[in-house]
């Protein structure tokens, strides 16, 4: 069975420092990867996506940047955090073509970072 | 565009109550996935259905049940005789089906909290 894998679950960084956050996805080949953020209000706004290895599609401009090194690896990087940076991010995950889970997302525990 | 409206920030209910979170949406596709997923306190998403854009029976599943109306573009959830651990945010998405390299790809809604009273 698939699962996803997503660290650390909570994060206190100073402003100005760096960031990785890291995913990874076992038990399938090639799935499309997403980072998302939930800022203050609740709503969730897709950050990045990949469709493979080296393939990173941004839908916002920020101060964020996302790699994917491996097939199943999605990292979340900053080189300096903003106070604006502080949310809630959720990695996900999804099969391209499918027939069997319907466009479904499958999304990580999260990671709850703090920027002070 | 792509576009989940749930014009309701904030609701609260006395345990019992039934509740109906609204859902609209907006996409050029044809075919599409409407989605609800409840996000507790702890902050993980759940998925709670799936709903493709063929299929409009209604659905019921225990207290949950959904009405999708195509005509009116709207994908609303009841929840009926609600209970305090149904306290949560609440978010209604839609996903793209005919693009592969996206397929999967949720647009959200900005989310309904949901507060049951005891």
């Amino acid at each position: 069975s698939q699962t996803i894998h997503q660290w650390p679950a909570t994060l206190v960084q100073p402003v100005g420092s760096p960031l990785s956050l890291e995913c990874t996805v076992e038990g399938t080949s090639n799935p499309n990867l997403y980072w998302y953020r939930q800022a203050a209000g609740r709503g969730l706004q897709l950050l990045f996506y990949s469709v493979g290895i080296g393939q990173i599609s941004s839908e916002v401009p920020q101060n964020l940047s996302a790699s994917r090194p491996q097939d199943r690896q999605f990292i979340l990087s900053s080189k300096k955090l903003l106070l604006s940076d502080s949310g809630f991010y959720l990695c996900a995950w999804s099969v391209p073509y499918d027939a069997k889970y319907k466009a479904e997302a499958f999304f990580g525990q999260g990671t709850r970072l703090t920027v002070v | 565009a792509q576009k989940v409206t749930q014009a309701q920030t904030e609701i609260s209910v006395v345990e019992k109550e039934d509740v109906t979170l609204d859902c609209v949406y907006e996409t050029r596709d044809t075919t599409y996935y409407l989605f609800w997923y409840k996000q507790p306190p702890s902050g993980e998403l759940v998925f709670l259905i799936r709903r493709n854009s063929f299929d409009e029976q209604n659905e019921i599943s225990g207290r949950y049940s959904w009405n999708f109306q195509k005509s009116t573009s709207s994908f609303n959830f009841t929840i009926t005789a609600s209970q305090v651990v149904d306290s949560a945010v609440y978010f209604c998405a839609l996903s793209e089906a005919n693009r592969g390299s996206t397929l999967g790809r949720l647009y959200f809604g900005r989310g309904t909290q949901l507060t049951v009273w005891p």
